[in-house]
């Protein structure tokens, strides 16, 4: 059972233009989300992150937005370049600092979604 | 400023043979992961160590053991190596009691079992 789910498996846009990218969770305890990025032959990198208290958060080009309603995040990249294009993946975590929990790696993530980025 | 560095790279195994993934963190971070990471399945956690002396189990551990050796160290094993376990394997570091600090990933170990 995929608690976290990204149902877009590649996603292309034009350089310059938004590149929005969807992940739907279903674990109502989840309390921190993350993106990573990953390129080919390294491990995945933080990207931003989100507590469950805020709806959106913003970091340069990069702005993740929350909807605990309808569990759902998106990673919005403006403008987006061809350095962006990667794997990106969403992940959820149950142990978040206003949890009370201690460890924030235990990570539930999506399966990825596959971003190009055309010059 | 190695970071998070796995060894090997790369490893080719026969079903049931034995081999042990080395994992070593340079940044003093407390807890250390391992992930495996599938096609179409993102990364899912194997097991855990929250600080020295301590492991837990993740979402799939069977088949796995780990050593957390030292501060620095987190090793992986696969006592008889099955094809199901052909994947990449990543090794993650991260300091305790900061919020919204990230994990740190290594570079990955791909295995693959014939």
């Amino acid at each position: 059972d995929q608690q976290v789910k990204q149902n877009s498996p590649s996603l292309s846009v034009q350089e310059g233009r938004i590149s929005i990218l969807n992940c739907d969770y279903t674990n109502s305890m989840f309390d921190y989300f993350l993106w990573y990025k990953k390129y080919p032959a390294e491990g995945p990198t933080f990207l931003i992150s989100i507590s469950s208290i805020k709806d959106k958060n913003e970091d340069g080009r990069f702005t993740v937005f929350l909807n605990k309603s309808a569990k759902h995040l998106s990673l919005h990249i403006v403008p987006s370049q061809p350095g962006d294009s990667a794997v990106y993946f969403c992940a959820a975590s149950a142990v978040g600092p206003y949890a009370g929990g201690t460890s924030y790696g235990k990570l539930t993530f999506g399966q990825g979604t596959i971003l190009t980025v055309h010059p | 400023n190695a970071g998070v560095t796995q060894t090997p790279k790369f490893q080719v195994l026969k079903t049931g043979q034995s081999m042990t993934l080395q994992c070593a963190q340079d940044m003093n971070h407390n807890s250390m992961y391992w992930y495996r990471q599938d096609p179409g399945m993102g990364l899912r956690l194997i097991y855990y160590s929250a600080s020295e002396g301590t492991t837990d189990k993740g979402e799939v551990p069977n088949g796995y053991n780990v050593s957390r050796l030292n501060k620095r160290e987190f090793s992986l094993r696969l006592e008889s190596a099955a094809p199901s376990q052909t994947s990449v394997y990543f090794c993650a570091s991260e300091p305790q009691g900061w919020w919204g600090s990230p994990l740190h990933f290594g570079n990955g170990t791909r295995l693959t079992v014939t």
